[in-house]
């Protein structure tokens, strides 16, 4: 079975910080598909990024890095320089070897003071 | 661009009623997923289609049924509506059956059943 953690439920940052939403994720397939999808107060999830199990080069696109370590099984996503329009609920998921269907972490409410 | 859309924003209904939530994708996508959101539960799958006429319960079937005659449309029915089915439903859509498919989210109904 899969399992995908986020053990961040909520976190509180003030503008210009940097933020880190960890993702640590189970499973038993060598073969897999990591995402991570943001969902903004109007509510529609959207895909930010996908990274696959055997390309484990870190990823930066603007502010957000993303950082994949298959020795610990996690897929941690950085924010630099936070902006309040960062504020979003964050999803982790996971879609293993032969299965489409993605296994969703529980999010981790990111919110962005001014 | 990929576009879900969902019939409605907001609903309000009465215990007992039966409940349609209508789902439409305009990308000739495969696949479609209804889930539901509750707050420290993250995306529950409820039922997933992975072609016209053809459906597979997901993680929380029970009290809901659904449709797709249509390869554009999934529709969510909530046969006698109960309190406990008040949450954010979520459809979505993905292109194929590859674990690599990212997938589409519509902008969410959010059902109240009074």
């Amino acid at each position: 079975a899969q399992k995908v953690t986020q053990a961040q439920t909520e976190i509180s940052v003030v503008e210009k910080e940097d933020v880190t939403l960890d993702c640590v994720y189970e499973t038993r397939d060598t073969t897999y598909y990591l995402f991570w999808y943001k969902q903004p107060p109007s509510g529609e999830l959207v895909f930010l990024i996908r990274r696959n199990s055997f390309d484990e080069q870190n990823e930066i696109s603007g502010r957000y890095s993303w950082n994949f370590q298959k020795s610990t099984s996690s897929f941690n996503f950085t924010i630099t320089a936070s902006q309040v329009v960062d504020s979003a609920v964050y999803f982790c998921a996971l879609s293993p070897g032969g299965s489409y269907i993605p296994t969703f972490g529980r999010g981790t409410s990111l919110i962005v003071h001014p | 661009d990929v576009k879900v859309t969902q019939s409605s924003r907001y609903l309000v209904k009465r215990t007992g009623e039966k409940v349609f939530l209508e789902c439409v994708q305009d990308m000739d996508h495969e696949n479609m997923f209804w889930y539901r959101q509750d707050p420290g539960l993250g995306l529950r799958l409820i039922y997933f289609s992975y072609d016209v006429k053809m459906k597979e319960k997901g993680d929380i079937p029970e009290g809901y049924s659904v449709s797709r005659e249509k390869k554009e449309r999934f529709s969510l029915i909530l046969e006698s509506a109960s309190t406990n089915q008040t949450s954010m439903y979520l459809c979505a859509s993905s292109l194929t059956s590859g674990m690599q498919e990212t997938q589409y989210f519509g902008p969410g109904t959010r059902l109240l059943v009074l």
